[in-house]
């Protein structure tokens, strides 16, 4: 079936450190790859996203390469700060069975000062 | 624009009692969901609305009834609320759900716990 795995959390960084969250993901046909950010109290929102192969999205200072051969999509920053303490999700839209969404579990980051 | 709004923000109810959770949206969206989120489960979906006029079961629709009232408002129903419904609620709209690599807007979430 389907999925997205995403590396297990809590990751804790000091500012200015290099953020790297892995993103695996499972799907038929050609999906299309997401990152949301979820701050605390609010809802998600989208951060990133790439729709075919080798894509780069970009946003903020976060990166992330739609990698059809290792069916990856890791997120990327060179220099993370406080204000990115957040839980980001990986997610995956596909073409066909009612286009849905599907999330991974999130990953919790906090960054201190 | 106030984008995608959930009311209430926070909820206790007890065993057996009922309750709506509304949404709606001023972005003029085509689709509209209700998801679910759980500690260590990512966000699970419920119902969806392609388009006015259509709902859709989604992963975990068991305990739940949607009602797409118009364009902008889908309202999430729990009929006899238990325990294993405590979670936190989102609801999402995209432009349109045939278009796959649309980002999905969400609301703020309401807090339901059920005691």
């Amino acid at each position: 079936g389907n999925s997205v795995t995403q590396m297990e959390g809590p990751v804790t960084l000091s500012e200015e450190a290099f953020l790297t969250i892995n993103c695996t993901y499972t799907a038929t046909g050609y999906p299309s790859l997401f990152w949301y950010v979820q701050y605390p109290g609010e809802g998600l929102q989208l951060l990133l996203k790439a729709t075919k192969a080798d894509d780069k999205g970009s946003n903020k200072g976060f990166e992330a390469t739609y990698r059809k051969e290792t069916t990856s999509f890791h997120l990327e920053k060179g220099s993370v700060q406080v204000s990115d303490s957040a839980v980001y999700f990986c997610a995956l839209r596909i073409p066909t069975g009612g286009f849905k969404t599907i999330f991974g579990a999130g990953t919790r980051l906090f960054v201190k000062a | 624009n106030a984008g995608v709004t959930q009311t209430p923000k926070f909820q206790v109810l007890k065993t057996g009692q009922s309750m709506t959770l509304q949404c709606a949206q001023d972005m003029n969206h085509n689709s509209m969901y209700w998801y679910r989120q759980d500690p260590g489960m990512g966000l699970r979906l419920i119902y969806y609305s392609a388009s006015e006029g259509t709902t859709d079961k989604g992963e975990v629709p068991n305990g739940y009834n949607v009602s797409r009232l118009n364009k902008r408002e889908f309202s999430l129903r729990l009929e006899s609320a238990a325990p294993s419904q405590t979670s936190v609620y989102f609801c999402a709209s995209s432009e349109r759900e045939a278009i796959y690599y649309n980002e999905q807007f969400f609301g703020p979430g309401t807090r339901l716990t059920v005691l």
